[in-house]
């Protein structure tokens, strides 16, 4: 079966920008979404096949997606993003979740 | 403004059943993929399952971990979608959320999730 690798955690200062990889066989072949899920909270869209954002969404979040490797990108981090980051595919009639990344702002 | 709202969770003992909806508002429901993804306590999202819209003949899919004890169906005029859930294990226990399938296969609209727990 498919599998999305994130890693577990990502640390970046105030200010900085944040990387988040999603890593997959030939993950450029297919549509990559990230989502950003609060504490408590459901889980919010904020990059749709691999480097859209939705209405609402700051032009600070951005995407790529290449070869076996995925990159949700974070400008200018606030702390308002520090949150849990998810990556995810359709692959063979499933939806694949990536483990998740929690993204701290120092 | 879309809406999606979750009802149904509970406790219910291993080997139990329940069934849980999903009631949208604010789109054009018939015209959507559903899905089903859920996420246990302190742990990641995983997806459950998947119905697709009348042109699609509602078709179904399923996580394997849920294959053959979980169904879901939908009502399209009462916008709603369902989740009936048997054989319930304690590893079943999670939030459930229910999702709008977008054009890409993305999650544009969540709802706010309903928690099942599955103990004795």
């Amino acid at each position: 079966s498919y599998e999305l690798t994130q890693p577990l955690s990502v640390s970046v200062a105030l200010g900085q920008t944040a990387r988040i990889t999603c890593g997959g066989g030939n993950i450029g072949g297919k549509f990559l979404h990230w989502y950003q899920q609060k504490p408590g909270q459901a889980p919010v869209l904020v990059i749709y096949r691999d480097s859209n954002r939705p209405s609402g969404i700051p032009e600070r979040f951005s995407g790529s997606n290449s070869g076996d490797t995925a990159v949700l990108a974070i400008s200018g981090v606030q702390a308002g993003d520090e949150a849990d980051y998810y990556c995810q595919v359709w692959d063979s009639s499933t939806v694949v979740f990536g483990g998740g990344t929690k993204l701290t702002v120092l | 403004e879309v809406q999606l709202a979750e009802s149904g969770g509970g406790l219910v003992q291993p080997g139990g059943s329940l069934r849980l909806s999903c009631a949208a508002s604010g789109l054009n429901f018939s015209d959507h993929y559903m899905d089903w993804v859920r996420q246990a306590p302190g742990k990641g999202l995983e997806w459950v399952g998947r119905i697709r819209d009348r042109a699609h003949s509602y078709t179904t899919e399923y996580a394997a971990s849920v294959k053959g004890r979980f169904t879901l169906s939908r009502d399209d005029s009462t916008k709603s979608m369902y989740l009936q859930m048997s054989s319930l294990k304690t590893e079943d226990t999670a939030v459930y959320y229910c999702a709008t399938v977008g054009h890409f296969g993305d999650y544009e609209h969540w709802g706010q999730g309903t928690l099942v727990t599955v103990s004795s």
